[in-house]
Parts: C-alpha cells; sequence; structure tokens
C-alpha cells in the first residue's frame, strides 16, 4: 500500500528539549516536504527536498532542521523547541513537485505541544 | 509573497444543493491548481487538479479556473453530509518547486 508514515503522531515535550519527528515513503517518490497547519493559517511548508542531499527552505523554516539522507526518509528536527513551535505536522511527498497531475501523499500528521 | 486567498466560512449549504468554494491568487504564472479535503483532524486529500482554463468534471465535483482573472472555484453537486469538510486550494508557485496553500473554506451541509 502506497503512504507516508510519521512519528511519533502525538508529542508533548518542553521547552528546548531537541526532538525529531519521522517522515518515510514507500513510493520512490523524488519530492518531500514539511508542513505545519495551524488554526486560520492554513498549511505552510517548513521545508522542502528535491531529491536525495538536496534540501531548501520554505515559508516558514526558522528553528527547524531537516536531512535527506536516503530517498524513503525526511526527518524533521527540533533543535531547541519553543511554545511557538506548538502545531500540527504533515509529511507529504510526490513523484514531481505540483504538476503534472501528480498527487502529493500526505502523512497522518503529528501533533505537538511544546510547554 | 505569494498569496491563495480563501474565505474562511463556514459555508452552510442544504443537502442536496450545489456548494460553490472561491479562491483567488496573486501569483500569475501558476500553471497547476488543486482542490484538497481535509477532515476535522484528519491529512488532506487530494480532490481536484486542474491546469487549462475552463471547467473539469470528476463525479460530484467540477473545478473552474480563470487564469486572467485569477481565480478558481470547485462546485459541489448534490451536497451530501459527508462533504462537510475544509476545503483547501492550492497552486504550484512558479518560480520555486513547492505548492502554496490557501487557508481553508469550512463547509458544513446542513440536512
Amino acid at each position: 500500500e502506497a503512504q507516508v508514515t510519521q512519528n511519533p503522531r502525538y508529542l508533548i515535550t518542553v521547552t528546548g528539549k531537541k526532538l525529531t519527528v519521522t517522515c518515510s515513503q514507500n513510493m520512490n517518490h523524488e519530492y518531500m516536504s514539511w508542513y505545519r497547519q495551524d488554526p486560520g493559517l492554513g498549511l505552510r511548508q517548513i521545508y522542502y527536498s528535491m531529491n536525495v542531499e538536496v534540501t531548501d527552505k520554505g515559508d516558514v523554516p526558522e528553528g527547524y532542521k531537516v536531512s535527506r539522507k536516503e530517498k524513503r526518509n525526511f526527518p524533521l528536527i527540533l533543535e531547541s523547541p519553543s511554545p511557538n513551535q506548538t502545531s500540527l505536522y504533515f509529511c507529504a511527498s510526490s513523484l514531481v513537485a505540483g504538476g503534472g497531475g501528480e498527487t502529493q501523499y500526505f502523512g497522518p500528521g503529528t501533533r505537538l505541544l511544546v510547554l | 509573497q505569494k498569496e491563495v486567498e480563501q474565505n474562511s466560512g463556514p459555508l452552510s449549504v442544504p443537502e442536496g444543493a450545489i456548494a460553490s468554494l472561491n479562491c483567488t491568487y496573486s501569483d500569475r504564472g501558476s500553471q497547476s491548481f488543486f482542490w484538497y479535503r481535509q477532515y476535522s483532524g484528519k491529512s488532506p486529500e487530494l480532490i481536484m487538479s486542474i491546469y487549462s482554463n475552463g471547467d473539469k468534471e470528476d463525479g460530484r465535483f467540477t473545478a473552474q479556473l480563470n487564469k486572467a482573472s485569477q481565480y478558481v472555484s470547485l462546485l459541489i453537486r448534490d451536497s451530501q453530509p459527508s462533504d462537510s469538510a475544509t476545503y483547501l486550494c492550492a497552486l504550484e508557485d512558479s518560480s520555486a518547486s513547492k505548492i502554496i496553500f490557501g487557508s481553508g473554506t469550512r463547509l458544513s451541509i446542513r440536512p
């Protein structure tokens, strides 16, 4: 089954404690991205990756890091989480970025609370 | 900053009627447009994509694109309670390899 998985699904942490949210896809997609979703603000892209070892900033990259060492995995790292990073996070993958009728698959989401 | 604008709603429509969702955008170079449906607490799912001016129909859903007016819409015919969700308009940024989303319109279908 084609899917994007994220772990953990729910996380409560404290300010400053480093955390990693994992993302994995089994569709051999080249393009992967991370979004955060906040009420009234919609989905905002944090980082994206066009291929292995190729990453770029999205619209709200501050406070986040990513890596793309393997095609299937795209972890999101919060080195020193702060309360304003409390949000719902989605990982997504697609064969190419947008266009061409390709479906962007979303993971199930990770709800993060930073105290 | 390229923008995608949607009315946040909620838009309340009686069951069986046509729901009309609208979206405007600022990026004149965009060529690819999408509508996603998102149920509360769930991830977005793509329901329509459109690339050319005019209408594109898929079952009860019709997407409409007018690039001159920078306007995209989604019509849902014979609305069902299961259509109650937030609908996200999105487009591919013409200058960067990324998707830009609107903040979504909450649709409620009343029995």
